[in-house]
């Protein structure tokens, strides 16, 4: 199974809020999680990325949490700002001969209000 | 940016035309991706290259052929475009020495 599900689908929190995005996978071979940040009319940006090896790695004000018996990981937002609001992705990646092969979730589309 | 580049940034056509999108790059990463981008489907992956003339299929590849004839170009070519293929197609790179991918700017077809 190569699917990553990812939820919620939209998101809207005050300025200050920790918003907190989810995602899971199925596949074991999986070994690289990254997020991306993504505004309107721009190409995703890579904001932070975990190993299975690890429970959390911090950012700034970005943080994930992952879990690796129960195959899910999520994105936590401190002290969120008008700024942030973007879509946000959550991807797996595998090693495949080489070349990275990455399945993406859906997207969680975040609004900061001020 | 990764020093990638897209060409066109938005381009408009009729179904059944071809339609060709090119990928630039600056650093010479030997790994490039092709990806569109549809509400509710996130990121699916098109072709890959991993060298020159060294090109692959992704998950979403029936309609789509690409080139790579130099280490820096990366061309998508849509060979009768249908209205389906309407969507915004990304480029990417892969970082030399992680795991990462860069993404260039998009473009947006629109497919009459």
């Amino acid at each position: 199974q190569q699917q990553v599900k990812q939820s919620p689908q939209s998101l809207i929190v005050q300025k200050g809020g920790i918003p907190i995005i989810n995602c899971a996978y199925e596949n074991t071979a999986f070994d690289y999680f990254p997020w991306y940040q993504q505004f309107p009319g721009k190409g995703p940006a890579l904001l932070i990325a975990i190993r299975p090896d690890v429970s959390e790695k911090k950012e700034g004000r970005f943080t994930i949490s992952f879990n690796k018996s129960a195959k899910q990981f999520s994105l936590h937002i401190m002290d969120s700002q008008p700024g942030d609001s973007a879509t946000y992705f959550c991807a797996a990646s595998r090693d495949s001969g080489g070349y990275q092969k990455v399945t993406f979730g859906t997207g969680t589309k975040l609004q900061v209000i001020p | 940016d990764a020093g990638i580049t897209q060409s066109p940034r938005h381009k408009v056509t009729e179904t059944g035309t071809p339609v060709t999108l090119r990928c630039h790059q600056t650093e010479n990463h030997r790994y490039m991706y092709w990806y569109r981008q549809d509400p509710g489907h996130g990121l699916r992956l098109i072709h890959y290259s991993y060298g020159v003339k060294d090109t692959d299929k992704g998950e979403v590849s029936d309609g789509y052929s690409v080139s790579r004839s130099k280490t820096e170009d990366f061309l998508l070519t849509l060979e009768s475009a249908t209205s389906s293929q309407t969507s915004v197609y990304f480029c990417a790179i892969q970082g030399t020495t992680t795991y990462e991918q860069y993404f260039g700017p998009g473009t947006r077809l629109t497919v009459t």
